[in-house]
């Protein structure tokens, strides 16, 4: 198995522009999970998808942000509009138990 | 408020030296796991550790859980340039049957120099 696969690695935007990440969690794994990560806070947990369902989604930030698993193989992050403040590594993670699989995640600048 | 805190931040050694690092809580918690990161990419998980006072080896790390199941230690024996990294400690609460939520410490930065 390829691991957990995230994209885009790098992404530099405009604040006010919509940006989206995506994963696709190990095949087999019912837990998906999104974190962000700064020098500031460490990694925090944004989102919480159980076969599909999102669970937890109390570590959103705010309303720009929002998250899909539309199926088993895909997740999305979204940010609209992002904010310069939302500058972190995102990265995505899966499980089939209590360890976490994470990706390469994605360094997002917002500018 | 940060529950588990790491120490110490940032740690620069020779190769061969040996070192320890911690992870300390005021909270119990059902398990606790040790990740290795490397700039540019995703925590690996190197240990679970679940009962207290457990001691795990890997190679040439050793991780030990407090009696109280509230902190735990990362001890490395002659440090080689390749055990470079990010090292965080993570707990689990087994809350209601669910233990998904996993609290990250904010890390200890190894450097080791060869």
């Amino acid at each position: 198995d390829a691991g957990v696969i995230q994209s885009p690695r790098h992404e530099v935007t405009e604040m006010g522009q919509e940006v989206t990440l995506r994963c696709k969690p190990i095949s087999g794994h019912n837990s998906l999970f999104w974190y962000r990560q700064t020098m500031m806070r460490g990694l925090e947990l944004l989102i919480y998808f159980n076969n599909n369902v999102p669970i937890d989604d109390s570590g959103m930030p705010e309303d720009r942000f929002s998250a899909k698993m539309p199926n088993a193989s895909f997740s999305t992050l979204k940010i609209q509009p992002s904010e310069p403040r939302d500058s972190a590594v995102y990265f995505c993670a899966s499980s089939p138990g209590t360890g976490r699989i994470f990706g390469s995640g994605t360094q997002l600048s917002v500018l | 408020t940060q529950l588990l805190e790491q120490s110490p931040q940032f740690l620069s050694i020779q190769e061969g030296e040996n070192l320890t690092v911690y992870c300390n809580s005021s909270s119990v918690f059902s398990s606790l796991q040790w990740y290795r990161q490397e700039p540019g990419e995703g925590p690996v998980l190197l240990v679970t550790v679940v009962t207290g006072g457990e001691v795990k080896k890997l190679k040439r790390l050793t991780f030990q859980f407090g009696d109280a199941r509230k902190d735990s230690s990362l001890h490395i024996t002659a440090a080689q340039p390749g055990d470079t990294g990010l090292y965080l400690c993570a707990g689990a609460k087994n809350s209601g049957g669910s233990n998904y939520k996993l609290t990250f410490g904010k890390g200890t930065l190894l450097t080791v120099n060869p």
